[in-house]
């Protein structure tokens, strides 16, 4: 599975988006982008995936870039309750595919 | 819709014994992973089932480390004996089979070796 690049940790004022960033520079043209989130202790929460298209749900928009390299995880407005630890992981497809998590960025939303 | 199921939520053993975690997946789901995560660290995968076959487990610290998954549904993850280094988080989480399936997390067994 290609590796992915995370920033450690961002700040985001209530209210406002917050965009988190991942390079994910080697991927393939079979590999998912996926986003989990984990709350302070709570097992990790799907958010979103995508393969080469823009996706939206009613959580969080998935932003990829049109070489794939890098993608954006919006949460339009954030609240407190989004605070959590953020991961990025590229996902081959394939019923045996593994979740191979990094260490993801650490979102502290504020007043 | 229930969700994966793990006990006990908490367990404090002394270094070199044994410990057993139980899962049980969201009916249906076919694959189920185990995984550790230590303070501070993401979920490392352990060991990844196919029903009741291991599709990965390079990951298993398999010397002391094993698990099984029983008729493909309820799965165990045993300890044997246990280090101070293999305190963490032990989450299970199932899943459809497939890669565009969403995998679902327990809240986790939260190990102490004392």
């Amino acid at each position: 599975d290609a590796k992915t690049t995370q920033p450690t940790s961002m700040d985001c004022a209530e209210g406002r988006a917050a965009n988190l960033p991942c390079n994910h520079s080697t991927i393939s043209g079979n590999e998912y982008v996926y986003w989990y989130r984990q709350i302070h202790s709570q097992g990790p929460q799907y958010i979103i995936h995508g393969l080469k298209n823009n996706e939206t749900n009613e959580m969080a928009s998935l932003i990829i870039t049109e070489d794939r390299k890098s993608s954006t995880l919006i949460l339009p407005h954030a609240t407190l309750r989004d605070t959590a630890v953020y991961y990025c992981i590229v996902r081959i497809t394939g019923t045996a595919s593994k979740l191979t998590f990094g260490t993801g960025t650490r979102l502290q939303v504020t007043l | 819709e229930a969700g994966v199921a793990q006990s006990p939520r908490y367990k404090i053993i002394e270094k070199r014994q044994s410990v057993a975690f139980w899962c049980n997946p969201i009916s249906g789901h076919a694959t189920l992973y185990w995984y550790q995560q230590i303070l501070g660290q993401g979920p490392k995968l352990l060991i990844q089932f196919q029903n009741n076959g291991v599709v990965d487990d390079s990951q298993l610290p398999k010397d002391r480390f094993s698990a099984e998954r029983l008729k493909g549904v309820d799965s165990t993850l045993k300890i044997q004996p246990a280090k101070l280094e293999d305190s963490a988080v032990y989450l299970c989480a199932s899943s459809f089979a497939g890669a565009q399936t969403e995998a679902f997390f327990g809240q986790g067994t939260r190990l102490t070796v004392v």
